[in-house]
Protein backbone atom coordinates (compact mmCIF):
# COMPACT_ATOMS: atom_id res chain seq x y z
CA UNK A 1 0.00 0.00 0.00
CA UNK A 2 1.13 3.21 -1.13
CA UNK A 3 2.81 5.44 1.78
CA UNK A 4 2.83 9.14 1.63
CA UNK A 5 5.01 10.90 4.43
CA UNK A 6 5.89 14.96 4.47
CA UNK A 7 8.73 16.36 6.43
CA UNK A 8 8.64 18.72 8.35
CA UNK A 9 5.13 18.36 10.30
CA UNK A 10 5.61 22.14 10.97
CA UNK A 11 7.26 24.98 9.67
CA UNK A 12 7.80 28.40 10.85
CA UNK A 13 9.55 31.24 9.20
CA UNK A 14 9.96 34.91 8.84
CA UNK A 15 8.12 36.99 5.99
CA UNK A 16 10.18 37.16 2.82
CA UNK A 17 12.12 33.66 3.28
CA UNK A 18 12.14 30.96 0.76
CA UNK A 19 11.45 27.50 1.84
CA UNK A 20 10.78 23.66 1.01
CA UNK A 21 8.12 21.64 1.87
CA UNK A 22 9.28 17.70 1.37
CA UNK A 23 6.94 14.72 0.49
CA UNK A 24 8.38 11.00 0.03
CA UNK A 25 6.01 7.73 -1.13
CA UNK A 26 6.61 4.82 -1.43
CA UNK A 27 5.06 3.22 -4.27
CA UNK A 28 6.50 4.90 -7.57
CA UNK A 29 3.68 3.90 -9.68
CA UNK A 30 1.85 6.80 -9.47
CA UNK A 31 -0.69 8.69 -12.37
CA UNK A 32 0.42 12.64 -10.74
CA UNK A 33 1.37 14.32 -7.69
CA UNK A 34 -0.53 16.77 -6.71
CA UNK A 35 0.04 20.09 -4.34
CA UNK A 36 -2.78 21.06 -2.00
CA UNK A 37 -3.24 24.10 0.99
CA UNK A 38 -5.61 23.68 3.21
CA UNK A 39 -6.82 26.39 5.35
CA UNK A 40 -8.27 25.67 9.00
CA UNK A 41 -11.49 24.12 8.54
CA UNK A 42 -11.69 24.49 5.34
CA UNK A 43 -11.32 22.08 1.77
CA UNK A 44 -8.66 21.56 -0.21
CA UNK A 45 -6.91 24.38 -2.76
CA UNK A 46 -5.17 22.35 -6.00
CA UNK A 47 -1.73 24.47 -6.16
CA UNK A 48 0.20 22.13 -8.58
CA UNK A 49 -0.19 18.92 -10.42
CA UNK A 50 2.80 17.19 -11.89
CA UNK A 51 2.07 14.22 -14.11
CA UNK A 52 3.93 11.12 -13.86
CA UNK A 53 5.84 11.85 -16.80
CA UNK A 54 6.98 15.60 -15.96
CA UNK A 55 9.91 16.81 -13.40
CA UNK A 56 8.23 19.86 -11.97
CA UNK A 57 5.56 22.36 -12.44
CA UNK A 58 5.21 26.29 -11.55
CA UNK A 59 2.79 28.88 -10.76
CA UNK A 60 4.19 32.27 -9.90
CA UNK A 61 6.21 31.78 -6.58
CA UNK A 62 5.41 27.97 -6.32
CA UNK A 63 7.72 25.52 -7.89
CA UNK A 64 7.17 21.74 -7.32
CA UNK A 65 9.50 19.19 -8.43
CA UNK A 66 8.88 15.11 -9.14
CA UNK A 67 11.47 12.39 -9.34
CA UNK A 68 9.28 9.70 -9.22
CA UNK A 69 12.28 6.67 -9.72
CA UNK A 70 13.05 7.91 -5.98
CA UNK A 71 9.66 8.32 -4.68
CA UNK A 72 10.65 12.71 -3.62
CA UNK A 73 8.59 15.86 -4.64
CA UNK A 74 9.84 19.02 -3.11
CA UNK A 75 7.55 22.18 -3.22
CA UNK A 76 9.07 25.30 -3.37
CA UNK A 77 7.93 28.72 -2.02
CA UNK A 78 9.82 31.62 -2.83
CA UNK A 79 9.18 35.25 -1.26
CA UNK A 80 6.93 33.58 1.55
CA UNK A 81 3.43 35.53 3.12
CA UNK A 82 2.09 35.65 6.13
CA UNK A 83 -0.90 34.87 3.61
CA UNK A 84 0.47 31.46 2.61
CA UNK A 85 0.17 30.00 6.55
CA UNK A 86 -1.45 27.05 6.12
CA UNK A 87 -1.56 23.11 5.81
CA UNK A 88 0.17 21.82 2.41
CA UNK A 89 -0.75 18.45 1.66
CA UNK A 90 0.97 16.28 -0.89
CA UNK A 91 -1.15 13.76 -2.78
CA UNK A 92 -0.05 11.07 -5.14
CA UNK A 93 -2.63 9.37 -7.85
CA UNK A 94 -2.67 5.56 -8.40
CA UNK A 95 -5.68 4.05 -8.30
CA UNK A 96 -7.18 6.32 -5.96
CA UNK A 97 -5.36 9.29 -4.06
CA UNK A 98 -3.15 8.73 -1.42
CA UNK A 99 -2.43 11.83 1.48
CA UNK A 100 0.10 13.06 3.16
CA UNK A 101 -0.10 14.20 7.01
CA UNK A 102 0.86 17.38 5.85
CA UNK A 103 3.07 20.36 6.59
CA UNK A 104 1.56 23.15 9.10
CA UNK A 105 3.47 26.69 7.86
CA UNK A 106 3.52 29.80 10.05
CA UNK A 107 4.65 32.86 8.12
CA UNK A 108 5.33 35.47 10.62
CA UNK A 109 5.16 38.96 9.60
CA UNK B 1 -12.69 25.38 -13.87
CA UNK B 2 -14.45 23.04 -12.27
CA UNK B 3 -16.73 23.51 -9.20
CA UNK B 4 -17.60 20.66 -6.31
CA UNK B 5 -19.97 22.03 -3.87
CA UNK B 6 -20.76 20.58 -0.87
CA UNK B 7 -24.23 20.67 1.74
CA UNK B 8 -24.08 21.27 4.23
CA UNK B 9 -21.24 22.76 5.23
CA UNK B 10 -21.10 22.22 8.97
CA UNK B 11 -23.90 20.20 10.44
CA UNK B 12 -24.75 19.50 14.31
CA UNK B 13 -26.73 16.37 15.21
CA UNK B 14 -27.82 14.29 18.49
CA UNK B 15 -26.44 10.96 18.48
CA UNK B 16 -28.95 8.10 17.33
CA UNK B 17 -29.60 10.77 14.44
CA UNK B 18 -28.90 10.26 10.83
CA UNK B 19 -27.11 12.52 8.20
CA UNK B 20 -27.04 13.17 4.86
CA UNK B 21 -24.27 15.13 3.21
CA UNK B 22 -24.40 16.54 -0.71
CA UNK B 23 -21.09 16.64 -3.06
CA UNK B 24 -22.39 18.49 -6.66
CA UNK B 25 -20.66 18.54 -9.74
CA UNK B 26 -21.67 22.24 -11.06
CA UNK B 27 -19.86 22.75 -14.58
CA UNK B 28 -18.92 19.24 -15.02
CA UNK B 29 -20.42 15.33 -15.24
CA UNK B 30 -18.61 13.13 -12.59
CA UNK B 31 -18.66 9.38 -13.53
CA UNK B 32 -16.88 8.75 -10.35
CA UNK B 33 -17.01 10.71 -6.73
CA UNK B 34 -14.84 10.00 -4.01
CA UNK B 35 -15.95 10.34 -0.14
CA UNK B 36 -12.85 11.12 2.30
CA UNK B 37 -12.88 11.65 5.95
CA UNK B 38 -10.39 14.18 7.89
CA UNK B 39 -10.10 13.74 12.03
CA UNK B 40 -8.45 16.83 13.10
CA UNK B 41 -4.63 16.89 12.84
CA UNK B 42 -4.61 14.21 10.42
CA UNK B 43 -4.46 13.47 6.57
CA UNK B 44 -7.18 12.43 4.61
CA UNK B 45 -8.54 9.42 4.06
CA UNK B 46 -10.42 7.72 0.91
CA UNK B 47 -13.54 6.22 2.80
CA UNK B 48 -15.81 5.25 -0.46
CA UNK B 49 -15.49 5.29 -4.02
CA UNK B 50 -18.95 5.87 -5.43
CA UNK B 51 -19.98 5.10 -9.20
CA UNK B 52 -22.95 6.89 -10.74
CA UNK B 53 -25.45 3.65 -11.42
CA UNK B 54 -23.65 1.28 -8.94
CA UNK B 55 -22.65 -0.13 -5.67
CA UNK B 56 -19.85 2.37 -3.93
CA UNK B 57 -16.66 0.49 -2.93
CA UNK B 58 -15.63 0.90 0.37
CA UNK B 59 -12.26 1.05 2.07
CA UNK B 60 -11.40 -1.57 4.60
CA UNK B 61 -12.55 -0.77 7.66
CA UNK B 62 -15.58 1.41 6.30
CA UNK B 63 -18.70 0.20 7.35
CA UNK B 64 -20.92 0.26 4.15
CA UNK B 65 -24.50 0.23 6.70
CA UNK B 66 -23.47 3.15 8.59
CA UNK B 67 -22.20 5.10 5.64
CA UNK B 68 -24.49 4.78 2.96
CA UNK B 69 -23.57 6.29 -0.69
CA UNK B 70 -25.56 6.98 -3.48
CA UNK B 71 -24.37 7.89 -6.34
CA UNK B 72 -28.13 8.75 -9.03
CA UNK B 73 -27.17 11.01 -11.34
CA UNK B 74 -24.01 12.09 -12.81
CA UNK B 75 -23.36 15.23 -10.64
CA UNK B 76 -24.55 14.25 -6.99
CA UNK B 77 -23.52 11.97 -4.91
CA UNK B 78 -24.29 12.04 -1.13
CA UNK B 79 -23.44 10.53 1.98
CA UNK B 80 -25.33 9.25 4.37
CA UNK B 81 -24.32 8.75 8.39
CA UNK B 82 -26.47 6.06 9.73
CA UNK B 83 -27.12 6.52 13.71
CA UNK B 84 -24.48 9.01 14.16
CA UNK B 85 -22.09 8.53 17.21
CA UNK B 86 -19.94 11.24 18.42
CA UNK B 87 -16.48 9.39 17.22
CA UNK B 88 -18.26 10.23 13.89
CA UNK B 89 -17.64 13.55 14.15
CA UNK B 90 -14.98 14.35 11.82
CA UNK B 91 -14.56 16.51 8.53
CA UNK B 92 -16.34 14.81 5.65
CA UNK B 93 -14.92 15.92 1.88
CA UNK B 94 -15.47 14.71 -1.44
CA UNK B 95 -14.15 14.44 -4.76
CA UNK B 96 -15.56 14.41 -8.08
CA UNK B 97 -13.20 12.61 -11.44
CA UNK B 98 -14.73 14.30 -14.59
CA UNK B 99 -16.42 11.74 -16.63
CA UNK B 100 -12.98 10.38 -19.07
CA UNK B 101 -10.53 12.48 -17.34
CA UNK B 102 -9.26 9.64 -14.55
CA UNK B 103 -6.28 11.90 -13.56
CA UNK B 104 -7.86 14.47 -12.22
CA UNK B 105 -10.10 15.11 -9.33
CA UNK B 106 -11.91 18.09 -7.57
CA UNK B 107 -11.96 18.37 -4.10
CA UNK B 108 -15.04 20.09 -2.50
CA UNK B 109 -15.11 22.14 1.03
CA UNK B 110 -15.57 19.93 3.11
CA UNK B 111 -18.88 19.48 5.51
CA UNK B 112 -17.89 19.42 9.62
CA UNK B 113 -20.52 17.06 11.35
CA UNK B 114 -20.37 17.12 15.30
CA UNK B 115 -22.71 14.37 16.54
CA UNK B 116 -23.43 15.40 20.39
Amino acid sequence: KQEVTQIPAALSVPEGENLVLNCSFTDSAIYNLQWFRQDPGKGLTSLLLIQSSQREQTSGRLNASLDKSSGRSTLYIAASQPGDSATYLCAVKGNQFYFGTGTSLTVIP
Amino acid sequence: GAVVSQHPSRVICKSGTSVKIECRSLDFQATTMFWYRQFPKQSLMLMATSNEGSKATYEQGVEKDKFLINHASLTLSTLTVTSAHPEDSSFYICSAQRTGHRDTQYFGPGTRLTVL
